[in-house]
């Protein structure tokens, strides 16, 4: 199994451009989650999804968006990109979103934004 | 708010020493607390969950305690070897109101030395 895959592994964006980042599992994962990591910051939550049709806000969710139609896929959408939103990307999902599982992440996203 | 601290930042140590990684938390009514291993460049990697009924959990030469009441946890490492050498990061899934996702540390950067 591939686990979490996601794409692209590096970005570079002008500012006010847009662009999706993709996650995929293959592991019939309900629950699928964003985190960014910056430096000196723990990894914050952007936005999560218990399943097909369901997402919601995490800690740090404007400027991005988020859909669920599938349950294997959950891409994150940069609507107009700032530099602060230049940062390492995280996919993660666990199986049922039962709060004692653990979570598997993808490889991450490294997005520029100039 | 869940605030995870750990301690400390960074620690180099010769190989085959044992040694404890601390993490600390603000609000005891966690779901769990785990513990990740992060390479460079490489997503996060599960090493042990510790639910909150739970005081310890062992795998292999990791063994991770809980202390809900006092709000700490410590990873601890036996006869380590350079192949340890990553950053550890710890997070809580805190029950109650809010995003349903974990809070996390900012992290312990281990060096292993030959």
């Amino acid at each position: 199994n591939a686990g979490v895959t996601q794409t692209p592994k590096f970005q570079v964006l002008k500012t006010g451009q847009s662009m999706t980042l993709q996650c995929a599992q293959d592991m019939n994962h309900e629950y699928m989650s964003w985190y960014r990591q910056d430096p000196g910051m723990g990894l914050r939550l952007i936005h999560y999804s218990v399943g097909a049709g369901i997402t919601d806000q995490g800690e740090v969710p404007n400027g991005y968006n988020v859909s669920r139609s599938t349950t294997e896929d959950f891409p994150l959408r940069l609507l107009s990109a700032a530099p602060s939103q230049t940062s390492v990307y995280f996919c993660a999902s666990s199986y049922s979103g039962q709060r004692n599982e653990k979570l598997f992440f993808g490889s991450g996203t490294q997005l520029s934004v100039l | 708010k869940q605030e995870v601290t750990q301690i400390p930042a960074a620690l180099s140590v010769p190989e085959g020493e044992n040694l404890v990684l601390n993490c600390s938390f603000t609000d005891s009514a966690i779901y769990n607390l785990q513990w990740f291993r992060q390479d460079p460049g490489k997503g996060l990697t599960s090493l042990l969950l510790i639910q909150s009924s739970q005081r310890e959990q062992t795998s292999g030469r990791l063994n991770a305690s809980l202390d809900k009441s006092s709000g700490r946890s410590t990873l601890y490492i036996a006869a380590s070897q350079p192949g340890d050498s990553a950053t550890y990061l710890c997070a809580t899934h805190i029950t109650g109101g809010g995003a349903d996702g974990l809070t996390f540390g900012k992290g312990t950067h281990l060096i292993i030395q030959p």
